[in-house]
C-alpha cells in the first residue's frame, strides 16, 4: 500500500499568515489522485481539494493546493480562526486508499 | 443537494455483529461509488472499503476481508456496512462517504455522512 507522510505534525500560526502543509507519498501516486480533507473536532472530514489542485465546491480560494509525483502541498494564504482543524492528505489512485496521520493547524 | 445520512449510534458486546445503514437523496444513486472509512478515538482516517451500488461489486481493505461485508439497495438508495465478530479494538467512529472527481471507483470522497459511533464494550 501507499504510505503518506505528513509534516509537520502541528503547526501554530496567526491569523493572517500562512500555513504549508505537506504531503509526501512512498511511491508515485499517478496523475493527481491526490485529495486534502479538512476535520474539525466532532464533525465528518471535509473535501477542501482533490486532483491535487482543484478546489471543491464551496472551498475559499485562500486554499489551494500543488504537487506531483509524490511530493504535494496544500497552502493556506491567510490563515483565519475558522481553519484550525486536523488537515489529511489522500490517495486514491491506488487500492486501498490511504490517508497520511494529519497535520495539526492550531490559530494563535 | 447531496445528502449522505447514517444510522444512529450502537453499544454491542465482543463477538457480536452491527449493521449500519448509510442512505443517500439528491442524487443518481446507481452513479456514484460508496466508501467506508473508519477512525478510532482520537486517531486517523483508515480506508476500509467500496461498493458499486450499481450491481454490487465490493472491494475490501485486507484488513477487513471476512469481518466486514458491504451491501447496497438501490430501492431506497441505501448502502449498508455489517461488522461481524466484533472486538473492543473496533470501538470507531465509522464514516460512508461518496466518491467523485475521478475515473470509475477512483475518486475524491466529496459528501461524508455524519458518522455512526460503533462501541464495543462487555
Amino acid at each position: 500500500e501507499i504510505v503518506l507522510t505528513q509534516s509537520p505534525g502541528t503547526l501554530s500560526l496567526s491569523p493572517g499568515e500562512r500555513a504549508t502543509l505537506s504531503c509526501r507519498a512512498g511511491q508515485n501516486v499517478g496523475t493527481g489522485y491526490l485529495a486534502w480533507y479538512q476535520q474539525k473536532p466532532g464533525q465528518a472530514p471535509r473535501l477542501l481539494i482533490y486532483a491535487a489542485s482543484s478546489r471543491a465546491t464551496g472551498i475559499p480560494d485562500r486554499f489551494s493546493g500543488s504537487g506531483s509525483g509524490t511530493d504535494f502541498t496544500l497552502t493556506i494564504s491567510r490563515l483565519e480562526p475558522e481553519d484550525s482543524a486536523v488537515y489529511y492528505c489522500q490517495q486514491y489512485g491506488y487500492s486501498p486508499r490511504t490517508f497520511g496521520q494529519g497535520t495539526k493547524v492550531e490559530i494563535k | 443537494q447531496v445528502q449522505v445520512v447514517q444510522s444512529g449510534a450502537e453499544v454491542k458486546k465482543p463477538g457480536a455483529s452491527v449493521k449500519i445503514s448509510c442512505a443517500a437523496s439528491g442524487y443518481t444513486f446507481i452513479n456514484y461509488y460508496m466508501h467506508w472509512v473508519r477512525q478510532a478515538p482520537g486517531q486517523g482516517l483508515e480506508w476500509m472499503a467500496i461498493i458499486n451500488p450499481s450491481g454490487g461489486g465490493t472491494n475490501y481493505a485486507q484488513k477487513f476481508q471476512g469481518t466486514v461485508t458491504l451491501t447496497s439497495d438501490t430501492s431506497t438508495s441505501t448502502v449498508y456496512m455489517e461488522l461481524s465478530s466484533l472486538k473492543s479494538e473496533d470501538t470507531a467512529m465509522y464514516y460512508c462517504a461518496r466518491g467523485a472527481f475521478g475515473s470509475g471507483s477512483y475518486g475524491a470522497f466529496d459528501s461524508w455522512g455524519q458518522g455512526t459511533l460503533v462501541t464495543v464494550s462487555s
